[in-house]
């Protein structure tokens, strides 16, 4: 079964650093979401992506927070300098059209710890 | 502002027993999820509810979703230990709004 893939699993970072998270969604999806959880908490839409632009956006998603697809596969969360409040699960996920009828396949994530 | 609550926040319940969490949601739309999620997990689809009166079930589990009453189901029947996980509904508003707006959450922790 087809999966989205998202690098590092883990990543540790000093307050103040840049860091990219990267995803590879599921190669014949158009649209592109990332997502946080911070620890315990519910999960929290940051932005969709689609036709190499930005669709939507939450209040979450700051001038801090860009992101990119560089290729053809992969797609990028890019988090300028880091705070502590940044600290937690982002998952990346991709769905083959909008309000995709199969519902939307999320990756593993990439569990940012900001010390 | 759409907003999505789920009940309870956490459950225990002993094997063998059945038990239901709740998700009401605040804007009219015809879509869910459930998703299951294991602590430090990504999240697995359970089911998608396309339309009012739709019901889905995969083993122990049932999904329902009353459009009108904005509210969705999930029941488990005869439960057993691997069904412990956090259970999340998720409301997807549509077109022009494509992203999911999740629920809290429902731990659910199965007892022997």
């Amino acid at each position: 079964e087809p999966e989205v893939t998202q690098t590092p699993s883990h990543q540790v970072t000093q307050m103040g650093q840049e860091v990219i998270l990267r995803c590879v969604p599921i190669s014949n999806h158009l649209y592109f979401y990332w997502y946080r959880q911070i620890l315990g908490q519910k999960v929290e839409f940051l932005v969709s992506f689609y036709n190499n632009e930005i669709s939507e956006k939450s209040e979450i998603f700051d001038d801090q927070f860009s992101v990119e697809r560089p290729d053809g596969s992969n797609f990028t969360l890019k988090i300028r300098s880091t705070k502590l409040e940044d600290s937690a699960m982002y998952f990346c996920a991709s769905s083959p059209d909008s309000y995709p009828n199969y519902g939307y396949t999320f990756g593993s994530g990439t569990r940012l710890t900001v010390v | 502002e759409l907003k999505v609550e789920q009940n309870p926040l956490f459950l225990s319940m002993q094997e063998g027993k059945n038990y239901t969490i709740y998700c009401n949601y605040s804007t009219t739309s015809d879509r869910l999820y459930w998703y299951r999620q294991d602590p430090g997990k990504s999240l697995e689809s359970l089911f998608v509810l396309l339309s009012n009166g739709a019901v889905k079930q995969e083993g122990r589990l049932m999904a329902s979703l009353d459009t009108k009453a904005r509210l969705s189901t999930l029941h488990i029947t005869a439960a057993v230990h691997d069904l412990s996980a956090t259970y999340f509904c998720a409301v997807d508003m549509g077109f022009g709004n494509e992203k999911l707006t999740f629920g809290t959450g429902t731990r659910l922790t199965i007892i022997p």
